[in-house]
């Protein structure tokens, strides 16, 4: 059974960098027809879709955080990872990774999600 | 990018059936098939149910379907149980490439 795990941080300062890395227990990051994702969700609410970055290497972003966002894959350690720049309070959320199977919705797994609080 | 419109919450009594809505435009569940529905419970990750509108994942029961009609996406479970009560979010595939969920309907069995 494939396993997502987050890794990074849980306090950040205002304006520092967040940066996350997703660890993948299986092959599947260079293997297969993937696209894998940051998902964030702040405390009590809904969740926000961050970025992806599919098998082919190409990268989507949210438009609203595509200014502050990077998407990046280290294949060979079988990660990927997430870079959001200028942080604010409203950057604390739970972060999780996920991968999708490409051409299709199917986001069927998930780590257990890493806790992110921006604060001095 | 909106968010999807859903309902802040819908409710039933056991066995009965529900159905959460998830409005969007053209640009988004109306213009794709990429519409997926993720259940997830307090301090949880989400878990898909619904994937390409109306396809369900292994082990997810058949009394949950997924379907869509214009800029609408629904999930409707049937049989409702006590353990069917938790959030529930909608996610559509956009034309500009990114993806966008609902604000979430949290589901109350009476």
């Amino acid at each position: 059974q494939l396993q997502l795990q987050e890794s990074g941080p849980g306090l950040v300062k205002p304006s520092e960098t967040l940066s996350l890395t997703c660890t993948v227990s299986d092959d599947s990051i260079t293997t297969g027809n993937y696209c894998w994702a940051w998902i964030r969700q702040p405390p009590g609410k809904g969740l926000e879709w961050i970025a992806n970055m599919c098998y082919t290497g190409t990268t989507y972003y949210n438009p609203s955080l595509k200014s502050r966002v990077t998407i990046s894959a280290d294949t060979s350690k079988r990660q990927f990872s997430l870079m959001l720049t200028s942080v604010t309070a409203a950057d604390s959320a739970v972060y999780y990774c996920a991968r999708r199977t490409a051409y299709t919705s199917r986001r069927d797994f998930w780590g257990q999600g890493t806790l992110v609080t921006v604060s001095s | 990018q909106s968010a999807l419109t859903q309902p802040a919450s819908v409710s039933g009594s056991p066995g009965q059936s529900i159905t959460i809505s998830c409005t969007g435009t053209s640009s988004d569940i109306g213009g794709t098939n990429y519409v997926s529905w993720y259940q997830q419970y307090p301090g949880k990750a989400p878990k898909l149910m619904i994937f390409d509108v109306t396809n369900r994942p292994s082990g997810v029961s058949n009394r949950f379907s997924g379907s869509k009609s214009g800029n609408t996406a629904s999930l409707t479970i049937s049989g409702l149980q006590g353990e069917d009560e938790a959030d529930y979010y909608c996610n559509s595939y956009t034309s500009h490439g990114s993806w966008v969920f609902g604000g979430g309907t949290k589901v109350t069995v009476l």
